[in-house]
């Protein structure tokens, strides 16, 4: 199964700073990335698909990018409602692997 | 809108069997493969397992193969999710969604598994 790993598996911030969260995958998966939030008691929420494909309705602060192996989500401008779990997730090979998230908080 | 809708999780001793359910409406189900991705508190989320849209073709994690079944009806638009031969390792909150596997844009709410004696 190819690993992903994230870091930080923190990150503190403040209302306004510009983040970045790095995924990491143990072998080529090419742009076959997700990024999801996830808040307390909720389900994942996607935001970015293909690696850098911005959801429908999810807000233009939030942006991915890479390809390959090496992947990074960046907020340009956190807002309140920001403040959540992170996950990568692979789906160029099966099993789809997550990474082990990253936790933003104040 | 597409929803998705657990149930069956509870508690269930080790060695047990528990069998979950995930109703989906606003789509039309049987032409979606569907799978079920668990979340526990130190392993973060893992895909457990996947069917084809007419539930021919299941396939499964290597951590539940031969004790976890998938299955459906299409007829009810109903997902299944069998779990035998339970561990504490099982322990999790069991999510349906959309799709075998690729960006999962929709997903239940979740069923809470708890393995315990």
């Amino acid at each position: 199964d190819i690993q992903m790993t994230q870091s930080p598996s923190t990150l503190s911030a403040s209302v306004g700073d510009r983040v970045t969260i790095t995924c990491r995958a143990s072998q080529y998966i090419s742009d076959s990335l997700a990024w999801y939030q996830q808040k307390p008691g909720r389900a994942p929420k996607l935001l970015i698909s293909r690696a850098s494909n911005l959801e429908s309705g999810v807000p233009s602060r939030f942006s991915g990018s890479g390809s390959g192996t090496e992947f990074t989500l960046s907020i340009s401008s956190l807002q309140p409602d920001d403040f959540a779990s992170y996950y990568c997730q692979q789906f160029n090979s099966d099993p789809e692997t997550f990474g082990q998230g990253t936790k933003l908080e104040i | 809108e597409v929803q998705l809708l657990e149930s069956g999780g509870g508690l269930v001793q080790p060695g047990g069997s528990l069998r979950l359910s995930c109703t989906a409406s606003g789509f039309a189900f049987s032409t979606y493969a569907m799978a079920w991705v668990r979340q526990a508190p130190v392993k973060g989320l893992e895909w457990v397992a996947g069917t084809s849209a007419g539930g021919g073709s299941s396939h499964y994690a290597d951590s539940v193969k031969g004790r976890f079944i998938i299955s459906r009806d299409n007829s009810k638009n109903t997902l299944y999710l069998e779990l035998n031969r339970v561990t504490a390792e099982d322990t999790a909150l069991y999510y349906c969604s959309r799709s075998f596997t690729g960006p999962r844009r929709f997903w239940g709410q979740g069923a809470l598994v708890t393995v315990s004696s």
